[in-house]
């Protein structure tokens, strides 16, 4: 099985500052044959189920706001929010999808 | 307008059984796989089964193995969850999520707002 690990545990970042959240996997997530890395991100508003923000590690969903920015490969991955805003404030959950999906422990984002 | 809509949970003795339900509409369900995902409180995402879109392939977690069934009718756009000998450790809120793919697993691209399951005497 894929272990994910995430850091920090947490963080609080100042409004329209810079926030980045890194994910690493105990194997490797890239698919030679097709180029692309099985990482998926999701945040979880309080009191929300999750919602899917990128995918393939760097395609951002569709409505999601362009200040999320996803990269990496390989075992190693970051999340970033350029500029951050109050609605952001939540936990952040990195998943593996290249075997049996599984998620890292998430990492909490409060405005400081 | 896709929608999930759990129901089911609530409060069981160790060793009781519940089926939890999950309403799918907005979407062809027989086309996608589907999966349960739990969250104890105060705690992160567990990966607990999943279904592919046909019902051919399932897979549990080792935490549930023996004691969970994952089943779908996609007739009635309904994914199950079958659970039996819960533990106090199964407490969690339960999700049923929309895979964005039909056959093998990859990132979930719906979430229904999940459905409470409490085990304790």
């Amino acid at each position: 099985d894929i272990v994910m690990t995430q850091s920090p545990d947490s963080l609080a970042v100042s409004l329209g500052e810079r926030a980045t959240i890194n994910c690493k996997s105990s194997q490797n997530i890239l698919n030679s044959a097709n180029n692309k890395n099985y990482l998926a991100w999701y945040q979880q508003r309080p009191g929300q189920p999750p919602k899917l923000l990128i995918y393939w590690a760097s395609t951002r969903e569709t409505g999601v706001p362009d200040r999320f920015s996803g990269r990496g490969s390989g075992t190693d991955f970051s999340l970033t929010i350029s500029s951050l805003q109050a609605e952001d404030v939540a936990l952040y959950y990195c998943q593996q999808y290249y075997t049996t999906p599984s998620f890292g422990p998430g990492t909490k984002v409060d405005i400081k | 307008e896709v929608q999930l809509v759990e129901s089911g949970g609530g409060l069981v003795r160790p060793g009781g059984s519940l089926r939890l339900s999950c309403s799918a509409s907005g979407f062809t369900f027989s086309s996608f796989s589907m999966h349960w995902v739990r969250q104890a409180p105060g705690k992160g995402l567990e990966y607990v089964s999943a279904i592919t879109h046909d019902g051919g392939t399932t897979y549990y977690a080792d935490s549930v193995k023996g004691r969970f069934t994952i089943s779908r009718d996609n007739s009635r756009n309904t994914l199950y969850l079958q659970m039996s000998s819960l533990r106090p450790e199964d407490t969690a809120m339960y999700y049923c999520v929309k895979d964005v793919y039909g056959g093998n697993w990859y990132y979930f691209e719906y979430w229904g707002q999940g459905t409470l399951v409490t085990v304790s005497s």
